[in-house]
């Protein structure tokens, strides 16, 4: 039972460059997040998802992409990486209004 | 505009003082307020209120919420160089998923 797992754990982006984020839980949670975490600042929500098929914009989308075909994976996908998208990101799942974050995702766009 | 507000943004005290942080919030729809620790890692999570009053306690950690000020206060007693780390709060509403609106954090230094 792993939980939540995130990968990559680092990554370095040329500006222009798309990659996607991976999300994965084994705990059958419906409510998936995706944060991001910029230094010394607290989380900002981009998506989330109540359910496989569900999303929805949170706080800071523009720039990323969702998709849920299944409980278990919540990709993040950045089409177009900018510096300003140089943060760590982290995964979350439910339940509803108590979070478990994953490991995270570290990422420079140079 | 919905936010959650933390003070201190930092905090540098010796072992064994105890602290207080604070959160307040301003959210339309208000459920719970969660308090999570993080260092330098992923956030673990601390405690969830949801009631006016009501202590909740770990070990040298505990936490209250006044839903009538719209606030909450995280104390630590005994610190230990051990709690050194960022303490988040967030806010959840209700039937916005559960999606959380967090506080910028108070970074607390124990030094021996």
């Amino acid at each position: 039972n792993a939980g939540v797992t995130q990968t990559p754990k680092f990554r370095i982006l040329k500006i222009g460059q798309s990659m996607t984020l991976q999300c994965t839980q084994d705990m059958n949670h419906n409510y998936m997040y995706w944060y991001r975490q910029d230094p010394g600042m607290g989380l900002k929500l981009i998506y989330y998802s109540v359910g496989a098929g569900i999303t929805d914009k949170g706080e800071v989308p523009n720039g990323y992409n969702v998709s849920r075909s299944t409980t278990e994976d919540f990709p993040l996908r950045l089409e177009l990486a900018a510096p300003s998208q140089t943060s760590v990101y982290f995964c979350a799942l439910g339940p509803y209004n108590e979070q478990f974050f994953g490991p995270g995702t570290r990422l420079t766009v140079l | 505009e919905d936010k959650v507000v933390q003070s201190p943004l930092s905090l540098v005290v010796h072992e064994g003082d105890t602290v207080t942080l604070n959160c307040s919030y301003e959210v339309t729809n208000f459920r719970s307020l969660l308090w999570y620790k993080q260092e330098k890692k992923a956030p673990t999570f601390l405690f969830m209120l949801t009631s006016s009053g009501i202590e909740k306690k770990s070990g040298r950690l505990s936490s209250i919420l006044d839903k009538k000020e719209l606030f909450s206060i995280l104390n630590i007693t005994a610190t230990q160089t051990g709690d050194s780390a960022i303490y988040l709060c967030a806010s959840c509403e209700y039937n916005q998923g559960g999606k959380l609106i967090f506080g910028q954090g108070t970074e607390l230094s124990v030094k021996p």
